[in-house]
C-alpha cells in the first residue's frame, strides 16, 4: 500500500533561511509525488509533482523536490524563505495503480520568523 | 477560466441530520473528487466521480454518497451525520487523462453538534 510520511508537524525558519521539508513514502509501485500548499481558511494548491521523468523537480513559488529512491525520499526545499510562504505543506502519493485517489500525509506547519 | 467553487462555505448540523454539499469543477475538466480533512490532519480520499459514474471509493461508510451531473457538477451527501464527521470538505477536480493533477476547491467546513 502507498503511504507517505511527513517529519516534523512544525518546522520553523527565518526570513531568508534554506527551508527544507521532509518526506518519506512507502509504495509497491514507482510512486508518483506531489506536494501542496494550503494556506490558512483555503483548499490545497499544487506546488509540485514527481511522475518519473527528472528526479529534481521544479515548481511555483521557488520550490523543488527531489526524488531519492535510495532514500525513499522527496524532500521539499526553497533556498530562501519568505514571509508569504507561511502555510501548511503536505506530501503526497496516488494510490498506487488507481489514478483517482491521492494519499496525504499528516502535514507540516512552516512559519517564517522575521 | 473559472476554478473549483464550493457551496456553502460553512454549515453546521446536529446529530443524526443529512447534509448536502456542493462542487463546480473548473472548465473543462470532467473528473471530481471529494476528500475529507480533520482537523490537524491531512486529507482523506472519499471518492471521485468520471462522466457521473462513482469511480474509486476511499475508506468511507456508505452514508457517504455522491452524484455528479452531466455538466461536470457534483454533489456530497452524508446521512445519519455523527460529531466525527465535523471537518473541512474539498473538492477536487481534473481534466480528461491527468486524474492525479487535481484542483482544488476551497473547502465547506461542517460542523456537527
Amino acid at each position: 500500500a502507498q503511504s507517505v510520511t511527513q517529519l516534523g508537524s512544525h518546522v520553523s525558519v527565518s526570513e531568508g533561511a534554506l527551508v527544507l521539508l521532509r518526506c518519506n513514502y512507502s509504495s509497491s509501485v514507482p510512486p508518483y509525488l506531489f506536494w501542496y500548499v494550503q494556506y490558512p481558511n483555503q483548499g490545497l494548491q499544487l506546488l509540485l509533482k514527481y511522475t518519473s521523468a527528472a528526479t529534481l523537480v521544479k515548481g511555483i513559488n521557488g520550490f523543488e523536490a527531489e526524488f531519492k529512491k535510495s532514500e525513499t525520499s522527496f524532500h521539499l526545499t526553497k533556498p530562501s524563505a519568505h514571509m508569504s510562504d507561511a502555510a501548511e505543506y503536505f506530501c503526497a502519493v496516488r494510490g498506487g495503480s488507481s489514478a483517482s485517489k491521492i494519499i496525504f500525509g499528516s502535514g507540516t506547519r512552516l512559519s517564517i520568523r522575521p | 477560466e473559472t476554478g473549483v467553487t464550493q457551496s456553502p462555505t460553512h454549515l453546521i448540523k446536529t446529530r443524526g441530520q443529512q447534509v448536502t454539499l456542493r462542487c463546480s469543477s473548473q472548465s473543462g475538466h470532467n473528473t471530481v473528487s471529494w476528500y475529507q480533512q480533520a482537523l490537524g490532519q491531512g486529507p482523506q480520499f472519499i471518492f471521485q466521480y468520471y462522466r457521473e459514474e462513482e469511480n474509486g471509493r476511499g475508506n468511507f461508510p456508505p452514508r457517504f454518497s455522491g452524484l455528479q451531473f452531466p455538466n461536470y457538477s457534483s454533489e456530497l451527501n452524508v446521512n445519519a451525520l455523527e460529531l466525527d464527521d465535523s471537518a473541512l470538505y474539498l473538492c477536487a477536480s481534473s481534466r480528461e487523462g491527468a486524474p492525479d493533477t487535481q484542483y482544488f476547491g476551497p473547502g465547506t467546513r461542517l460542523t456537527v453538534l
